[in-house]
This record gives structure tokens, sequence and C-alpha cells, in this order.
């Protein structure tokens, strides 16, 4: 299908432990990056993004890596806290100028107190 | 600000029946896309409007019918339900730039017998 692959499916950590997410996108001009934090029961919220023309981003214990050679980026949350669990999608543009966005499949994170 | 509004919350029809789900947003934006959530499948493009008049097919369009009233609305029409439409909808909306955030509503449940 045209999802991106998104890894893994799902994730369970010890609070305070890292947790990361990838992604892989297959359109080369692909510009932009979301990521959507969902908690159960509740609608989509951004969370951190990334343009093309930068390869990281941080926002205090979440940030966005990209690489666009190898077509992936990622999602690094650090301190990781119970509040963290919830289920993140990763996005990517697709060409023109629609706004239109590809979203991965999701991973559900478990953090465990 | 309201954001991005949807009616109604939860829905049951019987297969055959039809119904129309409103999303009206109050953020001048002029992109709006209504998406269908089913479980481990991320968040599937069923049709998009890049701009007032105009609308598009996203991924999975077959069986909706899409309706750009003006600026603000954008509607999606079940015009014979099927058991396979059961799923979480949702409306968003953004502005005008390709790396503007999409903006969600809160959903619409629907259960197709």
């Amino acid at each position: 299908g045209e999802n991106g692959e998104q890894h893994p499916s799902t994730l369970s950590v010890q609070e305070g432990d890292s947790a990361v997410i990838k992604c892989t996108y297959s359109d080369s001009a692909s510009n932009y990056f979301p990521w959507y934090k969902q908690e159960l029961g509740k609608r989509p919220q951004l969370i951190i993004d990334i343009r093309s023309n930068v390869g990281e981003k941080k926002d205090q214990r979440i940030a966005v890596t990209l690489n666009k050679t190898a077509k992936h980026f990622s999602l690094h949350i650090t301190e990781t806290q119970p509040e963290d669990s919830a289920v993140y999608f990763c996005a990517a543009s697709i060409t023109g100028n629609t706004g239109k966005l590809i979203f991965g499949q999701g991973t559900t994170l478990q953090v465990k107190p | 600000n309201a954001g991005v509004t949807q009616t109604p919350k939860f829905q049951v029809l019987k297969t055959g029946q039809s119904m129309t789900l409103q999303c009206a947003q109050d953020m001048n934006h002029n992109s709006m896309y209504w998406y269908r959530q089913d479980p481990g499948m991320g968040l599937r493009l069923i049709y998009y409007s890049a701009s007032e008049g105009t609308t598009d097919k996203g991924e999975v369009p077959n069986g909706y019918n899409v309706s750009r009233l003006n600026k603000r609305e954008f509607s999606l029409r079940l015009e014979s339900a099927a058991p396979s439409q059961t799923s979480v909808y949702f409306c968003a909306s953004k502005g005008r730039y390709s790396y503007n955030e999409q903006f969600f509503g809160p959903g619409t449940r629907l259960t197709v017998l």
C-alpha cells in the first residue's frame, strides 16, 4: 500500500528508558515529516515535525532525525514517563501542493512505571 | 477557537443506510481531509480538498462522496453503508503551506451492522 513503513509496531520500555521509533518513505520529493501522538480514544496531535532542509530537531525530551539519503527518519523519546504511553504515527508529505500526508501504521508505546 | 469539529461522535447504521458526516474548521484553512482509521492500518486518506471548490480522491475513496460546502465545511457521505466501512473517521484541516500542521477533529466512530 501507500503507507510508509513504521517500526516497531509495539514497544514496551521501563519508565526513564529511551524509546526509538523508525519510519521509511519512498517519495524522494517528500519535504515535511511530522510525528503525531494519539492517546486512547482521542484525536492524533502533532508532537514534533521536521522539514527536509534540516537533519535533526529537538524539543525537550523529544527529538526527530532525518536521513534523506536513506529515506528514513526516527523519533527519539528520552526519560520516558507513563504519560508517554500512546500510539505514535509518522507521516511524510507527498509531492505537490495538496498538503497530503502518507501515514505509517503506528507504534503502540507502553511505558511501565 | 473550536479548531476542527465533527458530528456526530458515534453512529450505528444498518447495511444499506446512508449518512453524512459533518466537519467544520474555524482556522481559515484552505485544505481539508477525511481519513479513516482501522486497527493496525494507521490513517488512510479517503478524500481531500486542497481549496474551496475542489475535491480529489485519496487512497481509499470507494463507497464515499464528499462536498466542500464552503471554506469552513467539508462533509463525507456514505450512500449505502457496508460493514467494511465500520471505522473511526477523522477530519483534518491545514494551512496553505506544505509544512503546515494538519489539525484533526475528535473523530466519528461508525459501526455498520
